[in-house]
């Protein structure tokens, strides 16, 4: 399968900051890449929709101010989680879609980030 | 609202026996069927995809899928402890390129020693 990268891995910031979590595409061009959230003995949540070049889609209830996202190029989205609180604490993870030599659009999943707010 | 259900589990099978995951989905002009595999901790690894009805295999994977029965399964031979995990059923939304996944809650397979 294909591989993303997520990065950081890990991360404890205090209440009020901003964050930024990277996701890469590191084999095949990424036409579009999905955010998603987990919280513990959950199933992931569609946060957000972005394609290259263009603005994100985001889920109901998902605030685009707070959850901001960038799709620069095909191999790199980024997340930005603003004026973090403790209730955004939650495993973001995101997946990348290209078409695949099936002839479909799998989605593969970047290893996630762990976000603690203090 | 569309909706995938799966049974939540757990499932428990001895060792070398073969497991059997379910899931129904509601929405009936869904193409793309997906089993991800999410070990504690990690995030979801696609195991196998299947986008006609029938079976797929891939090693010990299968993949069965009736559109016509909204129902798609997926059974894994020679169970191994190594398999233990949850397993993700997930559906396109829509036909069209890069359209987002709906996932189902996940069943949680047990293969006991």
């Amino acid at each position: 399968g294909a591989v993303v990268s997520q990065h950081p891995s890990r991360v404890i910031c205090k209440s009020g900051t901003s964050v930024k979590i990277e996701c890469r595409s590191l084999d095949f061009q990424a036409t579009t890449m999905f955010w998603y959230r987990q919280f513990p003995k959950q199933s992931l949540m569609l946060m957000a929709t972005s394609n290259e070049g263009s603005k994100a889609t985001y889920e109901q209830g998902v605030e685009k101010d707070k959850f901001l996202i960038n799709h620069a190029s095909l191999t790199l989205s980024t997340l930005t989680v603003t004026s973090a609180h403790p209730e955004d604490s939650s495993f973001y993870i995101c997946s990348a879609s290209g078409l695949s030599g099936s002839g479909g659009y799998e989605q593969y999943f970047g290893p996630g980030t762990r976000l603690t707010v203090t | 609202q569309k909706e995938v259900e799966q049974n939540s589990g757990p499932l428990s099978v001895p060792e070398g026996a073969i497991a059997s995951l379910n899931c129904t989905y509601s929405d009936r002009g869904s193409q793309s069927f997906f089993w991800y595999r999410q070990y504690s901790g990690k995030s979801p690894e696609l195991i196998m995809f299947i986008y006609s009805n029938g079976d797929k295999e891939d090693g010990r994977f299968t993949a069965q899928l009736n559109k016509a029965s909204q129902y798609v399964s997926l059974l894994i031979r020679d169970s191994q402890p190594s398999d233990s995990a949850t397993y993700l059923c997930a559906v396109n939304r829509g036909t069209e390129a890069g359209t987002a996944l709906i996932f189902g809650k996940g069943t949680t397979l047990s293969v006991s020693s």
